[in-house]
């Protein structure tokens, strides 16, 4: 594998379901985003973790929870989510600069495509 | 706070003609600029990217894009369009290192046969 991946690549869930999507990057980053694309919407930044920690968070509901265990990995747990919550939901991975590289762009997995029925 | 404008939400071109696709950004600093592309069901794919060296910057698949300052474009372009051009264009602004990544709405390029 390379790159960024995310699994899975489709799911259909229903408002009381508890799922996880997972996404792992291969590329030796240690920082990574979870964002959420609507139809008609700018791309949102949800989450960021750089060096295993969360260092943003940017107003969203308490229905995500993010996980990371480790630089390669990061979860975005899903919980009593609502149809408005039916989206692609991007992961990115970057090297973080405060360890001395200046090599920003962050790296995009193919998203995984959210129906809450 | 930094922001980005793309002017045209669609764009639509006959193959073998030129391409541009318009970006304006606002930052308080020296901003890096970057475009990437997202073709459908695909996830966002570096085209290019600004980051304070040469003004003018060459991306993948023929694709470059011209930092103006004093215009507070970056503007993107190519000399001849091809079919699989096809996809949503997103400029993006950064100020902090790229963890601040803001997106533009896209602009979703059509190209003629």
């Amino acid at each position: 594998e390379t790159g960024v991946t995310q699994t899975p690549r489709h799911l259909v869930m229903g408002m009381t379901n508890k799922k996880s999507l997972k996404c792992e990057q291969h590329l030796g980053h240690n920082a990574m985003y979870w964002y959420k694309q609507s139809a008609k919407k700018p791309l949102e930044l949800m989450f960021v973790y750089s060096l295993e920690e969360r260092v943003e968070n940017n107003s969203v509901p308490s229905r995500f929870s993010p996980e990371c265990p480790n630089s390669s990995h990061l979860f975005l747990h899903l919980h009593t989510l609502q149809p408005e919550d039916s989206a692609l939901y991007l992961c990115a991975s970057s090297q973080d600069p405060v360890s001395g590289n200046s090599y920003n762009e962050q790296f995009f997995g193919p998203g995984t495509r959210l129906t809450v029925l | 706070a930094q922001s980005v404008t793309q002017l045209d939400s669609h764009v639509s071109v006959s193959e073998g003609t030129p391409v541009l696709l318009r970006c304006n950004y606002s930052s308080s600093y020296s901003p890096s600029l970057f475009w990437y592309v997202q073709h459908p069901n695909k996830g966002l794919q570096l085209l290019l990217k600004y980051t304070s060296a040469a003004t003018l910057v060459k991306g993948i698949n023929g694709f470059e894009a011209e930092f103006k300052k004093s215009e507070t474009s970056f503007h993107l372009t190519k000399p001849s369009a091809h079919m699989s051009d096809a996809a949503e264009y997103f400029c993006v602004v950064s100020e902090n290192y790229g963890q601040n990544f803001v997106f533009g709405p896209g602009t979703r390029l059509s190209v003629l046969p």
